[in-house]
C-alpha cells in the first residue's frame, strides 16, 4: 500500500495562475480530506468528502474547489492563486462506518505565490 | 460555532519531566478523539486515539484521557524525551449534516529542554 499520495511535493506559482493538487488513496477509504497549513499554524479544513459524488466545504473554502470523481482521488483546484494561498496543503483520508477512525496524510505540497 | 480549543500553544518541559496537553470539543456527539505528532517538515501521524466509552488509554509513555461530561481531553507525556519535540495536534469529528469533518485543534509546539 502507498497510503496517501500528493502530488505536486512543491510549487511556485504566480499570482492569477491556476493549478490542480492531485491526491490519492489506495486505502478503499471513503472520506477525504484537504487541510492547508500555514507556517508555525495549524491545520484549517478546506474542503471534505464523504464518498464518490460527494463534497462539502470546510472552514477555508474560498478560493479552491474540489472534485470526487472516483474513491481515490480527490483533486483541489486552484483558480487565480492569491499570495494568502501560500502554504503547505495536506490531503487525508480515513474510513468512517458509523465511527470515526485513524486519517493517514499524504506527504504535503509546498505552494508559494509569487 | 463548531470548534476545537487546543492549549497551551508551546510548552517546555525538562527532560524527564510530564507534559500535559487539553483540548475541548464543542459537538457533544463527537465520539473519537485522536492526537498527531508533527515533527518540523513531515506530515502528522496518530500517536493514539481514544473512543467516547472509554475513560483513559496508555500506550507505553503516552496516555490519553477523557472527560465527556465537560468535553474535554488531554494528552499525557510521561519520562519525556529530546524526540518528543514537535507540534502536538488534537483533534475531534464534528457533526455537520449527517457527515462528520475532522476538525483540529491549533496545535502544541513541544519542546524538550534537555
Amino acid at each position: 500500500n502507498a497510503g496517501v499520495t500528493q502530488t505536486p511535493k512543491f510549487r511556485i506559482l504566480k499570482i492569477g495562475q491556476s493549478m490542480t493538487l492531485q491526491c490519492t488513496q489506495d486505502m478503499n477509504h471513503n472520506y477525504m480530506y484537504w487541510y492547508r497549513q500555514d507556517p508555525g499554524m495549524g491545520l484549517k479544513l478546506i474542503y471534505y468528502s464523504v464518498g464518490a459524488g460527494i463534497t462539502d466545504k470546510g472552514e477555508v473554502p474560498n478560493g479552491y474547489n474540489v472534485s470526487r470523481s472516483t474513491t481515490e482521488d480527490f483533486p483541489l483546484r486552484l483558480e487565480l492563486a492569491a499570495p494568502s494561498q501560500t502554504s503547505v496543503y495536506f490531503c487525508a483520508s480515513s474510513y468512517y462506518q458509523g465511527a470515526a477512525t485513524e486519517a493517514f496524510f499524504g506527504q504535503g505540497t509546498r505552494l508559494t505565490v509569487v | 460555532g463548531e470548534n476545537v480549543e487546543q492549549h497551551p500553544s508551546t510548552l517546555s518541559v525538562q527532560e524527564g519531566d510530564s507534559a500535559v496537553i487539553k483540548c475541548t470539543y464543542s459537538d457533544s456527539a463527537s465520539n473519537y478523539f485522536p492526537w498527531y505528532k508533527q515533527e518540523l517538515g513531515k506530515r502528522p501521524q496518530l500517536i493514539i486515539d481514544i473512543r467516547s466509552n472509554v475513560g483513559e488509554k496508555k500506550d507505553q509513555r503516552i496516555a490519553v484521557t477523557l472527560n465527556k461530561t465537560a468535553k474535554h481531553f488531554s494528552l499525557h507525556i510521561t519520562e519525556t524525551q529530546p524526540e518528543d519535540s514537535a507540534v502536538y495536534f488534537c483533534a475531534a469529528p464534528l457533526e455537520n449534516f449527517g457527515n462528520e469533518k475532522l476538525t483540529f485543534g491549533t496545535g502544541t509546539r513541544l519542546t524538550i529542554i534537555p
